[in-house]
């Protein structure tokens, strides 16, 4: 079945730092991407999303670049601040299946002052 | 505010008391999610609505039903919770669509299995 891979499952990264986090997806009919940030306790929260006719999307210190070829996407955050610590999942889905998700496993990213 | 809203946000029940999580929306989206979470995981999907069409994953346990009333309204029903049931309890939301839509997340309901 589908399958996408994160990694890496842990990031530390100093204040002011970038972080970049890594999926692929295995389904070529993949085309939408996004990415949700989950603090503890709460709630998954979509930050960016990215669909396959772009490759790349910004918005302000979060960007996400895909590349359908080797159907991989990453994210990007720059100047990185304790407020970005948290756990963020990629997913994607696809045409045809009620936007089910698929994950990846996660990423814990632990910014220090 | 336009919202996906879970009640309670916390629930403790006794190993095999049936239990109740509900999901209610104002998005008006077609499509309603439930996710099993546990810890240091990714959420896993149970099953989800489409209107009033329900798709139960492969893997869900027959212990999982669910109940959707009306486009606002979705109850998760655990009818014998085990202790490895004790996880949060994700609802979400999405757009019909002929394309992918974004699902949006209520703030889950954390289960505690004694």
């Amino acid at each position: 079945g589908e399958n996408v891979e994160q990694h890496p499952s842990t990031l530390s990264v100093q204040e002011g730092d970038s972080a970049v986090i890594k999926c692929t997806y295995s389904d070529s009919a993949s085309n939408y991407f996004p990415w949700y940030k989950q603090e503890l306790g709460k709630r998954p929260q979509l930050i960016i999303d990215i669909r396959s006719n772009v490759g790349e999307k910004k918005d302000q210190r979060i960007a996400v670049t895909l590349n359908k070829t080797a159907k991989h996407f990453s994210l990007h955050i720059t100047e990185t601040q304790p407020e970005d610590s948290a756990v963020y999942f990629c997913a994607a889905s696809k045409p045809g299946g009620y936007n089910k998700l698929i994950f990846g496993a996660g990423t814990r990213l632990a910014v220090h002052p | 505010d336009a919202m996906v809203i879970q009640n309670p946000r916390y629930q403790v029940t006794q190993f095999g008391k049936p239990v109740t999580l509900s999901c209610s929306q104002t998005l008006n989206h077609n499509v309603m999610y439930w996710y099993q979470q546990k810890s240091s995981q990714a959420p896993k999907l149970l099953f989800h609505y489409y209107d009033k069409d329900f798709n139960n994953e492969a893997d869900t346990p027959d212990n999982f039903q669910s109940r959707r009333p009306n486009t606002s309204f979705c109850f998760l029903d655990i009818r014998s919770p085990g202790l490895g049931d004790a996880a949060m309890y994700l609802c979400a939301t999405s757009r019909e669509s002929t394309g992918v839509e974004t699902q949006y997340f209520g703030p889950g309901t954390r289960l505690l299995v004694l």
